[in-house]
């Protein structure tokens, strides 16, 4: 079955410090990679994606995201958080049809 | 240029009651889908519509339905509301046809609650 997995519920980092959040997905066919973050009361908003080229993916607000077919892991990076980052953070995968599968997200909170 | 916009905000409702969720695209865009996310998880993708035509379905039952409209925007149906209906209703729009390789803009959504 086709599905997403990230690792961590809930990730408390202090201001300033390294974080990653990690995702992973089982999938047999080419994917597409997506990471949303929701801020409180708000709909989601697209960080990155993934569609092919290089692994290596910039998004907005200074996060970057790695695509790892062999480990089929796409972990979403930041070199040094802000308190503003704190929100919920999800991993979503298409399969090149009309069904975007979401994970159970990652809750970030930066601590000063 | 106003962004995905959802009605009602808040909804309460009881067992047995139909509902009717409402959202308008981001100007231009052609293609709607609607997310179900139950507190404390992931969105789950109920439908897509493009160009007023279903081309993506979920793993919802047939309680649920939705359409959509010439000026696309889209309502989001649901009859004989269960307790588990309770949940944040996303709509997101997209400019072409959908496909999973677009940047999807969402709603705030709607959050239902069924008692």
């Amino acid at each position: 079955a086709q599905s997403v997995t990230q690792l961590d519920s809930q990730v408390p980092v202090f201001e300033e410090a390294p974080v990653e959040l990690r995702c992973n997905y089982s999938s047999s066919v080419s994917v597409y990679l997506f990471w949303y973050v929701q801020y409180p009361n708000q709909g989601l908003q697209l960080l990155l994606k993934y569609l092919s080229g290089s692994t290596l993916v910039k998004g907005i607000n200074g996060f970057e995201a790695e695509f790892n077919k062999s480990q089929t892991s796409f972990h979403l990076r930041k070199p040094s958080v802000h308190i503003s980052d704190t929100a919920e953070y999800f991993c979503a995968v298409s399969y090149n049809n009309n069904d975007m599968r979401f994970g159970a997200g990652t809750r970030l909170t930066v601590k000063p | 240029d106003a962004g995905v916009t959802q009605s009602p905000t808040h909804l309460i409702k009881t067992r047995g009651q139909h509902v009717t969720l409402r959202c308008s695209p981001i100007s231009g865009h052609k293609s709607v889908s609607w997310y179900q996310q139950v507190l404390g998880q992931g969105p789950q993708f109920i439908f897509q519509y493009y160009e007023k035509e279903e081309r993506g379905r979920g793993n919802f039952p047939d309680r649920f339905s939705a359409r959509q409209f010439p000026n696309y925007s889209s309502e989001l149906n649901v009859n004989a509301l269960l307790l588990g209906d309770s949940a944040l209703y996303l709509c997101a729009s997209s400019f072409g046809t959908g496909t999973t390789n677009e940047k999807l803009f969402f709603g705030s959504g709607t959050q239902l609650s069924v008692l």
